[in-house]
């Protein structure tokens, strides 16, 4: 089974730099994605990690550690556009079958001015 | 390209009703994918496909069904609609990444 653990809710500042954790526990892994998620609308992807180390795309990087099952997400130079939900997800190597993600319940992020 | 598209946006049921959620994509993918999102709980995986004719259950697929007989079309389907059946179901198809169709808000009272 899999098990993703992301804090529930964070608030931070216009301008500012926040740090998104997610971790995770998988019988096998192929992949941690990040998607944002704005109030009644559908995920969109950012970020996807496969090997150890930093991802930057941007305002947005993402970190990986696949020996401590850890990955963080981090914004820079906050913009209040940013206020959503972060979902962490993980995608499987199973032993047999096809993989499919399994997602995180999301930290929902508050940027204030 | 439309990406993936869902109908209906809303829809209310009574208990026992039944009904299709439609589910397309312009992309040529063979993945897809029906998730239900319920408020705080994060996305479910209900059913998948690999491919046209091949579908798999996921985390939660009681109280639905799917087919998949194009490579473009994924109905959901719910045959005896329930109250833990109210949520936000979205459909996914995946060439590199997952790509969310807008989603199908849904009430069972």
């Amino acid at each position: 089974g899999q098990n993703i653990d992301q804090p529930t809710e964070m608030t931070a500042t216009e301008g500012a730099i926040v740090q998104i954790n997610c971790t995770y526990q998988t019988s096998g892994f192929n992949g941690l994605f990040w998607y944002q998620q704005h109030a009644g609308e559908a995920p969109t992807f950012l970020s996807y990690n496969v090997l150890d180390g930093l991802e930057e795309k941007g305002r947005f990087s993402s970190f990986l550690s696949r020996s401590k099952g850890y990955s963080y997400l981090l914004l820079k130079e906050l913009q209040m556009k940013d206020s959503a939900s972060y979902l962490c997800a993980v995608r499987a190597a199973p032993n047999s079958g096809y993989s499919t993600l399994t997602f995180g319940k999301g930290t929902m992020l508050l940027v204030s001015p | 390209n439309a990406g993936v598209t869902q109908t209906p946006k809303f829809r209310i049921l009574k208990i026992g009703q039944s009904m299709t959620l439609q589910c397309a994509q312009d992309m040529n993918h063979n993945y897809m994918y029906w998730y239900r999102q319920d408020p705080g709980m994060g996305l479910k995986l209900i059913y998948y496909s690999v491919g046209a004719g091949i579908t798999d259950k996921g985390e939660v697929p009681n109280g639905y069904n799917v087919s998949r007989s194009t490579t473009e079309d994924f109905p959901l389907r719910l045959e005896l609609a329930a109250p833990s059946q109210t949520s936000v179901y979205f459909c996914a198809s995946k060439g590199e990444r997952q790509y969310f169709g807008p989603g199908t808000r849904l009430t069972v009272t």
